[in-house]
């Protein structure tokens, strides 16, 4: 059963407009969430992190969203550009076993159009 | 500034071959993890080494093996490849402390065709 879900397996979004990328969980332990963008042919990226002690955290054009009262993260990419167009993975972890390994969900292929 | 290198980027192997994925970090990171992504999926972590001289088990495991051949290194061998191993595998690592929570940096992935 997935822990980490990503509904849409994509998003189409005009250039200049925001692109908001969405993540549910179901494990109430997770308390570090993190956002990667992965190109074709590439590894994936690290793009931007939360602590479950925060709800927001910024970073030039990209922010996330944390309400873990509905265990749910969203990215905002405000504005969005053509070099966007990637797959974003939403991932999150808890210490568990003396780890923290992270449990990554399907992601989300995004296509800004000029 | 390499980061995380993996070898070979691609590779088509007969059922029952057996072959190893190489991956060497340069950023004195403590901790390395395999991870796989099939169609669809999401990364799905095979193994991983915490510090040098540890492995564990993560989620898919099975027809899978591990050496941490040191701190820079870690390699991923298939004994008996299966047309289910058809997948691309990633390495990755990420520095501070073992069992820190840190973003991981990937290496850009072995495409491998089991046939």
């Amino acid at each position: 059963d997935q822990q980490v879900k990503q509904n849409s397996p994509s998003l189409s979004v005009q250039e200049g407009r925001i692109s908001i990328l969405n993540c549910d969980y179901t494990n109430s332990m997770f308390d570090y969430f993190l956002w990667y963008k992965k190109y074709p042919a590439e590894g994936p990226t690290f793009l931007i992190s939360i602590s479950s002690i925060k709800d927001k955290n910024e970073d030039g054009r990209f922010t996330v969203f944390l309400n873990k009262s509905a265990k749910h993260l969203s990215l905002h990419i405000v504005p969005s550009q053509p070099g966007d167009s990637a797959v974003y993975f939403c991932a999150a972890s808890t210490l568990s076993g003396g780890s923290y390994i992270p449990t990554f969900g399907r992601g989300t292929s995004l296509i800004v159009h000029p | 500034n390499a980061g995380v290198t993996q070898t070979p980027k691609f590779q088509v192997l007969k059922t029952g071959q057996s072959m190893t994925l190489q991956c060497a970090q340069d950023m004195n990171h403590n901790s390395m993890y395999w991870y796989r992504q099939d169609p669809g999926m999401g990364l799905r972590l095979i193994y991983y080494s915490a510090s040098e001289g540890t492995t564990d088990k993560g989620e898919v495991p099975n027809g899978y093996n591990v050496s941490r051949l040191n701190k820079r290194e870690f390699s991923l061998r298939l004994e008996s490849a299966a047309p289910s191993q058809t997948s691309v595998y990633f390495c990755a690592s990420h520095g501070g402390r073992p069992y820190s929570n840190q973003p991981q940096h990937f290496g850009d992935g072995t495409r491998l065709s089991i046939l």
